[in-house]
């Protein structure tokens, strides 16, 4: 089935360390988004991808980075200069018409 | 610049009771918007959508919503509750879509939508 999977489901990371969330679809979408989710807080756009070897930062990027070598994967590196890392992270692509399509997330928590 | 404002972090109804869950947005640029549910630790799901055209739009699950200009309002509505529509519910507003495809999306907080016997 077409979608998008997101790669752990849980994981756990001690102060200090680098992780890497891994995120995937079948889709044929061009654009690709990473969101944080807080309680309370909605959904905020950390980086977004609108083709292969091209992303953008946004509302909240500092402490991340991202790469898009392939138009099917767009991984997340949440970095040690990211000081509240826990969260649950959101990956999502997106068609011409606007619609995103969201994967399962990520919960990160930080030990 | 977009924002959205969802009135009521929490709502509570009784099965079979209305649902309205409340949307204000603002955007500079005629706006599309969105209605989307979150299952407990799981990613977002539309239940539906305006671009342009009809101001009444149906959705999945017996949801609509009336993008309402004058009061820059896009309100989610369900005539009658049921126990699985116990969820979060997110409005998000697009100003305009990206050059090279693709749609900034900005969310409101949220509405827990938690639903009684």
């Amino acid at each position: 089935d077409g979608g998008i999977t997101q790669s752990p489901k849980y994981l756990f990371r001690k102060e200090g360390q680098n992780v890497t969330l891994s995120c995937e679809q079948n889709l044929n979408h061009d654009a690709m988004y990473w969101y944080r989710q807080d309680p309370g807080q909605g959904l905020r756009l950390i980086y977004y991808s609108q083709i292969v070897n091209d992303f953008q930062k946004g509302d909240i990027a500092e402490g991340y980075s991202v790469s898009r070598e392939k138009k099917e994967s767009f991984p997340l590196t949440v970095t040690s200069a990211q000081k509240n890392p826990t969260a649950f992270y959101l990956c999502a692509s997106s068609t011409h018409t606007g619609e995103l399509f969201f994967g399962e997330g990520s919960r990160l928590t930080v030990l | 610049a977009q924002s959205v404002t969802q009135l009521g972090s929490h709502v509570s109804v009784s099965e079979g009771a209305l649902v309205l869950l409340r949307c204000n947005y603002s955007s500079s640029v005629p706006p599309y918007l969105f209605w989307y549910v979150q299952y407990p630790n799981q990613g977002l799901q539309l239940l539906l959508k305006y671009t342009t055209g009809a101001t009444l739009v149906k959705g999945i699950n017996g949801f609509e919503a009336e993008f309402k200009k004058s009061e820059t309002s896009f309100h989610l509505t369900k005539p009658s509750a049921h126990m699985s529509d116990a969820a979060e519910y997110f409005c998000a507003v697009s100003g305009s879509f990206l050059t090279g495809g693709g749609n900034k999306l900005t969310f409101g907080t949220g509405t827990q939508l938690k639903v009684e016997l």
